[in-house]
């Protein structure tokens, strides 16, 4: 049980454009929903936090205008990356938790790697 | 502020026992977790600490000390599958956020 994937697992895009990421919780509810972005040989760095049905919390210095997320259902939660730059080219992970107030541990997804050319 | 500091590196022959530090400070604490991370792919779930002590299954172990604000993963009979990046985690409390260690890259060599 507790599975979590994202969608795609890769994408290539040009600057300029958008791409939409998704992270889906397969045979659990998830209330809450993260979003890491992870450069090559670093750590994980949280972006965001989301809660269905509300706004995301950004950590400081992540733009919210850019890093667009949703999280509309307690299966769901998408990333967009608006207007993307080579910059934003970086593996983004998202991890879920239960609906469980008991339970800690987040499910993280297989993540997406994003190259911006 | 919050800072949670690993080595960068380290290597360790297989079969060998390898012991991997982390130190934190952090503005809340509600548990420690260890993950283990292979390159391109997603963190996986290793361990979870929220008491003192030393918590064990099987190769892998990991202890907890709150008051030196300390942990540390110990891998025995070490494999060359175990070449990964070990990420150290800490709960914190209020928004439940899990904030990452530095990693450590472990390279496991025959």
């Amino acid at each position: 049980g507790a599975v979590v994937s994202q969608h795609p697992s890769r994408v290539i895009c040009k600057s300029g454009t958008s791409v939409k990421i998704e992270c889906r919780s397969l045979d659990f509810q998830a209330t809450t929903m993260f979003w890491y972005r992870q450069f090559p040989k670093q750590s994980l760095m949280l972006m965001a936090t989301s809660n269905e049905g509300s706004k995301a919390t950004y950590e400081q210095g992540v733009e919210k205008d850019k890093f667009l997320i949703n999280h509309a259902s307690l299966t769901l939660s998408t990333l967009t990356v608006t207007s993307a730059h080579p910059e934003d080219s970086s593996f983004y992970i998202c991890s879920a938790r239960g609906t469980s107030g008991a339970t800690v541990e987040q499910y993280f997804g297989p993540g997406t790697r994003l190259t911006v050319t | 502020g919050q800072n949670i500091d690993q080595p960068t590196e380290m290597t360790a022959t297989e079969g060998a026992i390898v012991q991997i530090n982390c130190t934190y400070q952090t503005s809340g604490f509600n548990g420690l977790f260890w993950y283990q991370q292979h390159a391109g792919e997603a963190p996986t779930f290793l361990s979870y600490n929220v008491l003192d002590g030393l918590e064990e299954k099987g190769r892998f172990s990991s202890f907890l000390s709150r008051s030196k604000g300390y942990s540390y993963l110990l891998l025995k009979e070490l494999q060359m599958k175990d070449s990964a990046s070990y990420l150290c985690a800490v709960l914190n409390t209020g928004f439940q956020k899990l904030v990452f260690g530095t990693g450590t890259r472990l390279l496991v060599s025959p």
